[in-house]
């Protein structure tokens, strides 16, 4: 059973970077067995798909934020990461990690296990 | 602004049924892109609840079930019982925005 857990600051001044790592256990990233993605919800709001990573570097992301986002992978660490550059206040959300079973370049399965979330919030 | 367009709630006393829709277009469940359902408790991450439009990860129960016609995915929940109160979200591929979309969501209350 794949087990991820979401760390980072909990506090990012505007205009910087926000950066989390995702810590995976019960499955090797570089087994090539999924892709790993970034979602995140606003308080009291919904969920947006943020972009996602394969074991070999490829990457997606959503068009609404692709300017600002980088994800990387560290196999060595079993770890996956979010950078999001000048951030504002409308980027202070509830940041998950999540996993799809890998199944092709352009293939779009459900997002199956999930971390519990960690908060980041976008003030001075 | 999501593309994925759910009712903000339903609500329903316990043992009946519910259905909560999720309308989409030609660019996402319409273009054959399957539906999932995610059920969310306060304060906790997703669960999934149906993926495939249709099938239920072991464990959930079958009182859950998914559909699927035209541009719209169905989760009907049967024999709602108090623990089913929670927000419920649709996820399905947009080919248009190149990426998931999840829906608006819905709250779901037992009277």
């Amino acid at each position: 059973q794949v087990q991820l857990q979401e760390s980072g600051p909990g506090l990012v001044k505007p205009s910087q970077t926000l950066s989390l790592t995702c810590t995976v256990s019960g499955s090797s990233i570089s087994s090539g067995i999924y892709y790993w993605s970034w979602i995140r919800q606003p308080a009291g709001k919904g969920l947006e798909w943020i972009g996602r990573i394969y074991s070999g570097g490829s990457t997606k992301y959503s068009p609404s934020l692709k300017s600002r986002v980088t994800m990387s992978v560290d196999t060595s660490k079993n770890q996956f990461f979010l950078k999001l550059t000048s951030v504002t206040a409308a980027d202070t959300a509830i940041y998950y990690c999540a996993t799809s079973v890998y199944c092709g370049d352009d293939c779009y399965p459900f997002l199956d296990h999930w971390g519990q979330g960690t908060l980041v919030t976008v003030s001075s | 602004q999501s593309v994925l367009t759910q009712p903000p709630s339903v609500s329903g006393a316990p043992g009946q049924r519910v259905t909560i829709s999720c309308t989409g277009s030609n660019t996402n469940i319409g273009a054959g892109y399957d539906g999932h359902w995610y059920q969310q408790v306060p304060g906790t991450a997703p669960k999934l609840l149906i993926y495939g439009n249709i099938n239920r990860p072991s464990g959930v129960p079958d009182r859950f079930s998914g559909s699927k016609s035209g541009t719209s995915a169905s989760l009907a929940i049967t024999g709602l019982q108090a623990e089913d109160e929670a927000d419920y979200y649709c996820l399905s591929y947009d080919i248009s925005l190149s990426g998931y979309v999840f829906g608006t969501g819905t709250k779901v209350t037992v009277l």
